[in-house]
């Protein structure tokens, strides 16, 4: 199985920060990766899918990049309605693999 | 407009087979392309991806628990169906039916279905 790692595992920030989240596959996956954010009680909303194609009705403060193994999501103006836990998942081999998460809280 | 439906029972006993049933609207699952999920997510716990049916009926399934899923589609009803076999309390979780989408993503999710395994 690819292994996806998260980090931080979570995070304290202020509304209007800048907010960097990085996910590491155990092998490269190319460009196969995709970013949700969970809010609680909540279903997943996906963000980014292949790595940095910004998801249709989804604020352009959210972007993506990386390819290979290291990618990384960053929320550019942090909003209140951004508080949330995000997570990546590999879509290059099965079993799909999602990273622990990432809490994003306030500061 | 997609959507996708869950449901099934909320409390099954350990060793039961759970059955759960997805009901979509907005695509069709004989479309080239198209593909229907299941993932889970226990009480405070990461995602797990478990199973993946498509529209030519290729079926994919997470290794560590092939050996207890199934998943079927019935083209006609809009309606694709997860049973997994000897349910154990480490089974409790939320199971969301996802629809794939551009990018091998999962776009859309169902509001998710509780299912707690308990005697």
């Amino acid at each position: 199985d690819i292994q996806m790692t998260q980090s931080p595992s979570s995070l304290s920030a202020s509304v209007g920060d800048r907010v960097t989240i990085t996910c590491r596959a155990s092998q490269s996956i190319s460009s196969y990766l995709n970013w949700y954010q969970q809010k609680p009680g909540k279903a997943p909303k996906l963000l980014i899918f292949a790595a940095s194609s910004l998801q249709s009705g989804v604020p352009s403060r959210f972007s993506g990049s990386g390819s290979g193994t290291d990618f990384t999501l960053t929320i550019s103006s942090l909003q209140p309605e951004d508080f949330a836990t995000y997570y990546c998942q590999q879509s290059y081999g099965n079993p799909r693999t999602f990273g622990q998460g990432t809490k994003v809280e306030i500061k | 407009q997609i959507t996708l439906k869950e449901s099934g029972p909320t409390l099954v006993k350990p060793t039961q087979t759970l059955t759960l049933t997805c009901t979509f609207s907005g695509f069709s699952l004989t479309t080239s392309g198209v593909g229907v999920g299941w993932i889970r997510q226990p009480p405070g716990k990461a995602l797990e991806w478990l199973t993946l049916i498509y529209w030519d009926d290729d079926k994919r399934y997470s290794p560590s628990l092939k050996s207890r899923l199934t998943i079927t589609k019935d083209t006609s009803k809009n309606q694709v169906v997860l049973t997994m076999t000897n349910m154990d309390p480490v089974d409790t979780a939320t199971y969301y039916c996802v629809h794939r989408g551009g990018g091998d993503a999962f776009d859309i999710w169902g509001q998710g279905t509780m299912v707690t395994v308990s005697s």
